[in-house]
């Protein structure tokens, strides 16, 4: 079974800084995926970016990128430049192979002006 | 093109009540997946859909069931509703032959039970 830890209930961060938001994982899978998803007051999940677990390199999609380090198991998403939009809760999460995903409990980001 | 579309988007119902939520899967999308997201937490899996059977379900109880029709759609039923079922319920849709990365959710319906 996976599981997945977000430790940092809520966060702030200033506008034009960059954040970093915590994520650890564990799983008996060989062969696995990390997710971020962005969750706005609308409650849609919105996905933000992907790393497998054989890709060499950090994931990076525009101002987002995945700080992978898969001796320690985790999966930490940074997010540059904030803007007042990005402020939301940010779930990371885990598929099974029937690409059921785990969620953690989610970070709450709040940037501020 | 219209993304995963719920309906309705706000329900309160009273306990033991029953409820049937409704989501339209992306076009091309033939896979629907259900989360419960209680208030502060993270999206817990209920089940998925594909050829209108389940494929999997995660920990909820027989209350809880689903169906799906031949056009993809989905409607989730919860019976006898208790207060501890007030959560924002999601839906996923995704191509079965797809890569979780294109997984699409719905903006979810919020259903109170008072």
């Amino acid at each position: 079974a996976q599981k997945i830890t977000q430790t940092q209930p809520g966060m702030f961060v200033q506008e034009k800084e960059a954040v970093t938001l915590d994520c650890t994982y564990d799983t008996s899978d060989q062969s696995y995926g990390l997710f971020w998803y962005k969750q706005p007051s609308s409650g849609e999940m919105i996905f933000l970016i992907y790393q497998g677990s054989y890709d060499e390199q950090n994931a990076t999609e525009g101002r987002y990128s995945l700080n992978f380090q898969k001796a320690r198991k985790s999966a930490n998403l940074v997010i540059s430049a904030s803007q007042l939009g990005d402020s939301a809760m940010y779930f990371c999460a885990t598929p099974n192979a029937g690409n059921m995903l785990t969620f953690g409990g989610g970070t709450r980001l709040m940037v501020k002006p | 093109d219209a993304g995963v579309t719920q309906s309705p988007t706000h329900l309160i119902k009273t306990r033991g009540q029953q409820v049937t939520l409704r989501c339209s899967p992306k076009s091309g999308h033939d896979t629907v997946s259900w989360y419960q997201q209680a208030l502060g937490q993270g999206p817990q899996f209920i089940f998925q859909y594909y050829e209108e059977e389940e494929r999997q379900r995660g920990n909820f109880p027989d209350r809880f069931s689903g169906h799906q029709f031949p056009n993809y759609s989905s409607e989730l039923n919860v019976n006898a509703l208790l207060l501890g079922d007030s959560a924002l319920y999601l839906c996923a849709s995704r191509p079965v032959t797809g890569a979780s990365t294109e997984a699409f959710f719905g903006q979810g319906t919020r259903l109170t039970v008072v």
